[in-house]
C-alpha cells in the first residue's frame, strides 16, 4: 500500500491556460473520486469512476472540466481556460468497493491550484 | 442526493476536555460512515470507519457512534490534546459527500 499519489502538489497558472492534474490510486482500488476544496469548506464532489467508467459527474462541473481514467488505473483531471474561481485544492481519493457496499476512502495530499 | 451537516462549525476547548462532534445525514440508506481529520493545506486522513451493522467504533481516544435510523453519527474525543487541533469531517459511504466539517482548536 503506497497510498494515493497526486501530481503536481502545487500549480500556478495564468487565467485562460489549461492545466492537467494526475492521480495514482492505490493499486487494486476500483473506485476513484475527485473533489475540489476551497478554504473553510468541506470537499466538494466533482466526479467518480468505477474502474474506467465515469459513473457520476457533478452538475456543478462546467464543460471546462474533464476527467478520464482510461485503463482503470490512474486518472487525470483537466481544466480548460482556467478562471480565477478555479483556484482551490483538488483532492483525489480511491477505494475498493466490495460486495455489501463496504468502502473506505483513502485520500491523496491534493494539488493546490492558483490561477492568477 | 445525500446532504451532510456537521455541528458545531467550530469549537475551541482547553486541553484535557472531552468533546463531541456531530454529523447528520439525510439519506439513511448508507453502508457505512467514515470520519476524517484534515490539517491545514493537507489531504484527509481516515480516523474511523463504522459499518452499518455496528453502533460504535473505537480507536484510542476516539469513539464514533452511528444511528442510521435517525441519520446521525457522533465522534467523541477523550482528553483532548493540542495535537487534536484540525478540521474533522464525516462522509457516509455510497455517496461520498462531505459537510463543511468542524474546525477544532485545543488550547494548551
Amino acid at each position: 500500500d503506497t497510498g494515493v499519489s497526486q501530481d503536481p502538489r502545487h500549480k500556478i497558472t495564468k487565467r485562460g491556460q489549461n492545466v492537467t492534474f494526475r492521480c495514482d490510486p492505490i493499486s487494486e482500488h476500483n473506485r476513484l473520486y475527485w473533489y475540489r476544496q476551497t478554504l473553510g469548506q468541506g470537499p466538494e464532489f466533482l466526479t467518480y469512476f468505477q474502474n474506467e467508467a465515469q459513473l457520476e459527474k457533478s452538475r456543478l462541473l462546467s464543460d471546462r472540466f474533464s476527467a478520464e481514467r482510461p485503463k482503470g488505473s490512474f486518472s487525470t483531471l483537466e481544466i480548460q481556460r482556467t478562471e480565477q474561481g478555479d483556484s482551490a485544492m483538488y483532492l483525489c481519493a480511491s477505494s475498493l468497493r466490495g460486495t455489501g457496499g463496504k468502502e473506505k476512502l483513502f485520500f491523496g495530499s491534493g494539488t493546490q491550484l492558483s490561477v492568477l | 442526493k445525500q446532504e451532510v451537516t456537521q455541528i458545531p462549525a467550530a469549537l475551541s476547548v482547553p486541553e484535557g476536555e472531552n468533546l463531541v462532534l456531530n454529523c447528520s445525514f439525510t439519506d439513511s440508506a448508507i453502508y457505512n460512515l467514515q470520519w476524517f481529520r484534515q490539517d491545514p493545506g493537507k489531504g484527509l486522513t481516515s480516523l474511523l470507519l463504522i459499518q452499518s451493522s455496528q453502533r460504535e467504533q473505537t480507536s484510542g481516544r476516539l469513539n464514533a457512534s452511528l444511528d442510521k435510523s435517525s441519520g446521525r453519527s457522533t465522534l467523541y474525543i477523550a482528553a483532548s490534546q493540542p495535537g487534536d487541533s484540525a478540521t474533522y469531517l464525516c462522509a457516509p459511504t455510497g455517496d461520498m459527500r462531505f459537510g463543511a466539517g468542524t474546525r477544532l482548536t485545543v488550547k494548551p
